[in-house]
This record gives C-alpha cells, sequence and structure tokens, in this order.
C-alpha cells in the first residue's frame, strides 16, 4: 500500500477484555517495529520483527501482550486482559532495512487504544 | 542508561519567526540520529536523518546540525508557519541496527499568528 496503514484507530473496551490491534508495513518492507505512547509520552519501544529472524520482544511490558507477524506482511499486537495502565496510543513503523540502519521509519497514524 | 533529552518541552512562537531545538544524547556508540514531526493524532513523520559522519542537513524550512563530539543536535526551523504547530521527536539509534532506536519525548511547538 501507499502507507503503513493501522485498524481500528480507536478502541474502547472494558478492563479484562482482550483486544487486537492489526498493522499493514508498506509491500517491500522488512522491518516492522510496535511502540506505545501514552498521553504526553515518548513512544516505548514494544517488539521488533525483521523479516524472518526471530522477533525482539525485549519491549513488551508483561505476559499480556504478544505480536505475531507472518513473513513480511500483517503483524498483530495482542493484549489479554486489559488494564487501564494498557491505554495509550500503540504506533506501528516498518522499514526497508533494519530501521537501526539509515533506513526510514514509516508510521502508521497509530491505534487509539482506552480500557474503561 | 542511554538517554535522549529535549528542551524545551514546550514552546509558543509566532508566524514568520525562526526557533531552534535541542536535543541532547547519551547514547553510545552512536549510529544515527533522527528529527521526527508528530502532528497531534498522527503518526511521527520523518524530517532529517544524520549520521555520525554529518554535520548538518536540510529538508525545506528544516535545517538539523549535529555534534558527535558534545553529542548535541539542534533543529531549525526558518520562518515558521501555523502548519508547523506539533510535537517535534529526536531519536538517536545506536550502532548494530535493529530495534535500538531511542526516542526523546518531544519538543511541543505552537506557531500562533
Amino acid at each position: 500500500g501507499a502507507g503503513v496503514s493501522q485498524s481500528p484507530s480507536n478502541k474502547v473496551t472494558e478492563k479484562g477484555k482482550d483486544v487486537e490491534l492489526r498493522c499493514d508495513p508498506i509491500s517491500g518492507h522488512t522491518a516492522l517495529y510496535w511502540y506505545r505512547q501514552r498521553l504526553g509520552q515518548g513512544l516505548e519501544f514494544l517488539i521488533y520483527f525483521q523479516g524472518n529472524s526471530a522477533p525482539d520482544k525485549s519491549g513488551l511490558p508483561s505476559d499480556r501482550f504478544s505480536a505475531e507477524r507472518t513473513g513480511e506482511s500483517v503483524s498483530t499486537l495482542t493484549i489479554q486482559r486489559t488494564q487501564q495502565e494498557d491505554s495509550a496510543v500503540y504506533l506501528c513503523a516498518s522499514s526497508h532495512t533494519g530501521g537501526g540502519n539509515t533506513g526510514e521509519l514509516f508510521f502508521g497514524e497509530g491505534s487509539r487504544l482506552t480500557v474503561l | 542508561k542511554n538517554q535522549v533529552e529535549q528542551s524545551p518541552q514546550s514552546l509558543i512562537i509566532l508566524e514568520g519567526k525562526n526557533c531552534t531545538l535541542q536535543c541532547n544524547y547519551t547514547v553510545s556508540p552512536f549510529s544515527n540520529l533522527r528529527w521526527y514531526k508528530q502532528d497531534t493524532g498522527r503518526g511521527p513523520v520523518s524530517l532529517t536523518i544524520m549520521t555520525f559522519s554529518e554535520n548538518t542537513k536540510s529538508n525545506g524550512r528544516y535545517t538539523a546540525t549535529l555534534d558527535a563530539d558534545t553529542k548535541q543536535s539542534s533543529l531549525h526551523i526558518t520562518a515558521s508557519q501555523l502548519s508547523d504547530s506539533a510535537s517535534y521527536i529526536c531519536v538517536v539509534t545506536l550502532t548494530g541496527g535493529g530495534n535500538k532506536l531511542t526516542f526523546g519525548t518531544g519538543t511541543q511547538l505552537k506557531v500562533e499568528l
């Protein structure tokens, strides 16, 4: 596609429910990142996928968080048993190469999650 | 702990004026430094990317500078416009690539008439 697409754009859920967020990266981009951005805060790294390599899950805050990516396509971020502190904007980014090189990161518009 | 500190936290300027945003980092070893613009409710958009060997990079009215010796970067905005109102985020990358990007918390800029 023309850019990174995320869905849903907004999600309101009740505490304890599971949510699934989706990211469609730019076609051909091998690297995909998930970040969390709480209100007024900087971006927190969650997970990184690079091609078919094992993902770097070092940023996931708890075992309630998980993410999958099939090949170099769509990724889903799942949050189980949501808590109020999970309320944030979840941003996905993709890059043609690993973003730590000078490969530019392209961000989606984010999924705003509100846990009541 | 690797950190990226930005200043000021927020800034209000009049349309047409120039401004400079600061970024100090302690990330080491350093690979590259990026500036992003994030409009409210939108994802960040890349403005500039500089490697450790570059001192300056321009993108239209945006000019970024880098001093790798003092570990400081600045983003200068010339002839500001109302549409420049946004959060400006400094991002530093460790050598080795992959996921090792460290984000600053941003400077919130507001341009007024």
